[in-house]
């Protein structure tokens, strides 16, 4: 088990777009649409965004989506606000009850 | 509203033991399994194990297996994290989460300091 693997930082100025990658394996991105995106803010516990690869929860905003391509899957915030900038994590079911998060991701807001 | 509402944050030294907790309402509490979530300092999150109150059924990370120990009490809707000897590495916030394929809601965490 380990974790998956995420872009350090991304960066944008307010109204570009940024795309986050989470890359795995066949036994957790690839093997399963059960990946989730979360967002953190400073001292804050994290929130969801995106749950089964690309569906949003109720109440988050439709800039953000979620797509996957074997095992890598993606999150895009376009039109980013100045409230986008946090840390982003992705996370996978692995199999047999075990879940693996990704290595986290800053995200600035120029 | 569906909500996890954590206990406070605890200082302990290396070696003592150490019970926090992570009370859920507005939900059927039996009936969603409950993951915790480690966050050391200034790094990422890691998933820890997860409990499902309505039979106790427990699953660990390998990575905690052995290290901590995952209960809950389904009267109270309490779900429970410990350890019998703390050490410095234990140093983080702890989250716990209402978990299907997914983690939601959160709790607000708990922050444990193990300083001598």
């Amino acid at each position: 088990q380990s974790a998956l693997t995420q872009p350090p930082s991304a960066s944008g100025s307010p109204g570009q777009s940024v795309t986050i990658s989470c890359t795995g394996t066949s036994s957790d991105v690839g093997g399963y649409n059960y990946v989730s995106w979360y967002q953190q803010h400073p001292g804050k516990a994290p929130k969801l965004m995106i749950y089964e690869v690309s569906k949003r929860p109720s109440g988050v905003p439709d800039r953000f989506s979620g797509s996957k391509s074997g095992n890598t899957a993606s999150l895009t915030v376009s039109g980013l606000q100045a409230e986008d900038e946090a840390d982003y994590y992705c996370s996978s079911y692995a199999g047999s009850n075990n879940f693996d998060f990704g290595t986290g991701t800053k995200v600035t807001v120029l | 509203e569906v909500q996890l509402v954590q206990s406070g944050a605890e200082v302990k030294k290396p070696g003592e033991s150490l019970k926090i907790s992570c009370k859920g309402s507005g939900y059927s509490f039996t009936s969603y399994w409950i993951g915790w979530v480690r966050q050391m300092p200034g790094k990422g999150l890691e998933w820890m194990g997860i409990i499902y109150p309505g039979d106790s059924d427990t699953r660990y990370s390998p990575s905690f297996q052995g290290q901590v120990t995952i209960s809950a009490d389904k009267s109270i809707s309490t779900a429970y994290l410990q350890w019998s000897s703390l050490k410095a590495s234990d140093t983080a916030m702890y989250y716990c989460a209402r978990q299907t394929a997914t983690f939601d809601p959160w709790g607000q965490g708990t922050l444990v300091t193990v300083s001598s």
